[in-house]
This record gives structure tokens, sequence and C-alpha cells, in this order.
């Protein structure tokens, strides 16, 4: 099983669409998790932390299941500025300082 | 907003070369790191570095590679015989601490052509 797995995509989605990413993780004492932003060609930019009772950022929720050991991304009403590939990223248990990073997940909304 | 910085953006080189990769991490972090990205493929993690010396490293930081901190500013990463398969983008990171909620921050990645 891979340490971090999601669905590449691409995910084409209409303008105002809501769509929702899974991503999985194989370690269960895993400590912290995360969902980076990545544009082509550019650097991974933090969207938001991911905490155990959820969160939510404006159109954005993040969810974690550690039982079922996996992280979601729910973005409500999609904008154009919103393509881009999304990125599952986990620290491992305590001890490491890496971060793990999912092969991500493409995004394009449509107009 | 602080940033961290890198150069060169693009570094085009001769296979067996030396390269060195800079970067500046945010001032008052403490924690730093280097990432790489093949074309087409996830960010892996190279080595990360705390107080002067390496804290942790993965199978690809082989004796090829090395890291400095030469002036209390600058954050390298040599690459000392480069090969075909070392081309990819290469992230450097910060971070102000270690705890598991601590943000690293990615700097624009300087993009490595080996030929």
């Amino acid at each position: 099983r891979k340490e971090v797995e999601q669905d590449p995509g691409p995910f084409n989605v209409p303008e105002g669409a809501t769509v929702a990413f899974n991503c999985t993780y194989s370690n269960s004492a895993s400590q912290s998790f995360f969902w980076y932003r990545q544009d082509c060609r550019k650097e991974p930019k933090l969207l938001m932390s991911v905490y155990s009772s959820g969160n939510e950022d404006g159109r954005f929720t993040a969810q974690l299941n550690r039982a079922s050991q996996y992280i979601s991304l729910l973005i409500r009403d999609s904008k154009l500025s919103d393509s881009a590939t999304y990125l599952c990223v986990v620290r491992p248990p305590s001890g490491t300082y890496k971060y793990i990073f999912g092969t991500g997940t493409r995004l394009k909304v449509l107009a | 907003e602080p940033e961290v910085t890198q150069t060169p953006s693009h570094q085009v080189t001769q296979m067996g070369q030396e390269v060195i990769l800079r970067c500046v991490p945010i001032s008052n972090h403490l924690y730093f790191y280097w990432y790489r990205q093949i074309l087409g493929q996830k960010v892996e993690f190279l080595v990360s570095f705390y107080n002067n010396e390496i804290s942790e490293k993965s199978e690809i930081f082989d004796d090829q590679f090395s890291v400095e901190r030469p002036d209390g500013s600058n954050f390298t990463l040599k690459i000392r015989s480069t090969k075909l398969e070392d081309s990819a983008m290469y992230f450097c990171a910060s971070s102000p601490g270690a705890a598991a909620y601590n943000e690293q921050f990615f700097g624009p990645g300087t993009r490595l052509t080996v030929l």
C-alpha cells in the first residue's frame, strides 16, 4: 500500500460545482495532515491543515477519519481559479520531520 | 509577508558536473528542508537540517548530495556529480519548529536540467 494515495484525476467540473477529493494513508500513527495546492510548475502552498474535528475555511472543508485512515477535501462553489493540483500531505509519527506527499489530484474548473 | 527564496530559478548543467542550489529560508525559522519533484511525479523528501546538522535524510540523499548553511542565512544543496536522473524541480522549505502542527513553507523551486 502506498504511504499516501490519491486519485490523480483529472476532475473536470463546471464553475459553481461542489467537488470532493479523498486521500488515504498507510501509517495509522501519522501525526498531522495537510492539503497543499500546487499550480503548474510552482511550489506547493498550504491550503489548510486537517484537524480531527474537521475544519472549514470559506468554501473549503477538510475532514480526517483516523479509523479509516483517510482525509477528504470538499470545495464548494468552484471558481476558475481553483484549477490546480491538490496535494495530500501526511507527517509520519513523531521523530521524523519530513512530509510525505501524495501524487496529487488535478482539478480543472470549466467556465 | 516573509517567504523562502531560491536561486537560480533554472539551472542547466552537463552530466558529471557539480551544481549548487541556493535557498534563503524565512529568517526566524529553525528547520530547513530540501525536496525534489521529477516532472509528472510526486514531491519527495530529500533531507532536513537543524542546528547546523542533518536531522534526517531519505534514500535518495546519497553521497552525491550534501547540504550546508555557510553563512547563517543561505542554505545550499550540492550535487557533486550530476546524473541525467537528477533532472527535477528542487524545492527548499523552512519551518519555525518541528512540532506536528508547524507548516513547512516552500520556496519557488529551482528547475535543474542535466544534459
